[in-house]
């Protein structure tokens, strides 16, 4: 479904924990991407990264870190450092935008941290 | 960095009647701008994108237009049907070198009266 997976859907972590959420994309896209949404907020940039085992920080990568060992992965860990974690995270890909070409979407994962 | 402003946030509107939303950038870089569509519960998926070449840009009751010297773009969509409520967020994006990232709008969330 749209070739890029986000597990799990539902997380819930105990404050203070660090906490990793995967994507996966079969798409063979250079380009991926995690967004945060809160209501009312649209979509935050957190982290981009074009190609492998390079990244860049969005607007609000502050308590956040990411890998991108492999074209298909793109986890994001939300370390204790996340003053509000909890939210819903979208993964997305495209490819190199150079072709400035459409992002595709995982079904993201809604974090609670409690 | 590129900013995208978008409004209103919240738009009720008769059924049949058009739906007018719009976005302004602040990069006169960007290039590529589409729309994204998110019903409840669901991932944003592409409806609609125009790149900076093209002042218009039609699919069957929807629209985009763009006016690149006031750095404005438009979603218009027309006879507007119940299950086009949704939230709709724009985009915009700049092109490598510069930088090579979709930055989004905070969303308009649509409601069509019956």
């Amino acid at each position: 479904d749209g070739g890029i997976t986000q597990s799990p859907k539902y997380l819930f972590r105990k404050e203070g924990q660090n906490v990793t959420l995967s994507c996966e994309q079969n798409l063979n896209h250079d380009a991926m991407y995690w967004y945060r949404q809160d209501p009312g907020q649209g979509l935050r940039l957190i982290y981009y990264s074009q190609i492998v085992n390079d990244f860049q920080k969005g607007d609000i990568a502050e308590g956040y870190s990411v890998s991108r060992e492999k074209k298909e992965s793109f986890p994001l860990t939300v370390t204790s450092a996340q003053k509000n974690p909890t939210a819903f995270y979208l993964c997305a890909s495209s490819m190199r935008t150079g072709a400035n070409t459409e992002a595709f979407f995982g079904q993201g994962t809604r974090l609670t941290v409690v | 960095g590129e900013n995208v402003e978008q409004h209103p946030s919240t738009l009720s509107v008769q059924e049949g009647d058009s739906a007018v939303i719009k976005c302004t950038y602040s990069d006169s870089a960007s290039n590529y701008f589409p729309w994204y569509k998110q019903e409840l519960g669901k991932r944003p998926q592409l409806i609609i994108d125009i790149r900076s070449n093209v002042g218009e840009k039609k699919d069957q009751r929807i629209a985009v237009t763009l006016n690149k010297t006031a750095k404005h773009f438009s979603l218009h969509i027309t006879e507007t049907q119940p299950e086009d409520s949704a939230v709709y967020f724009c985009a915009a994006s700049i092109p490598p070198p510069r930088d090579d990232k979709i930055i989004f709008g905070k969303g308009t969330r649509l409601h069509i009266l019956p």
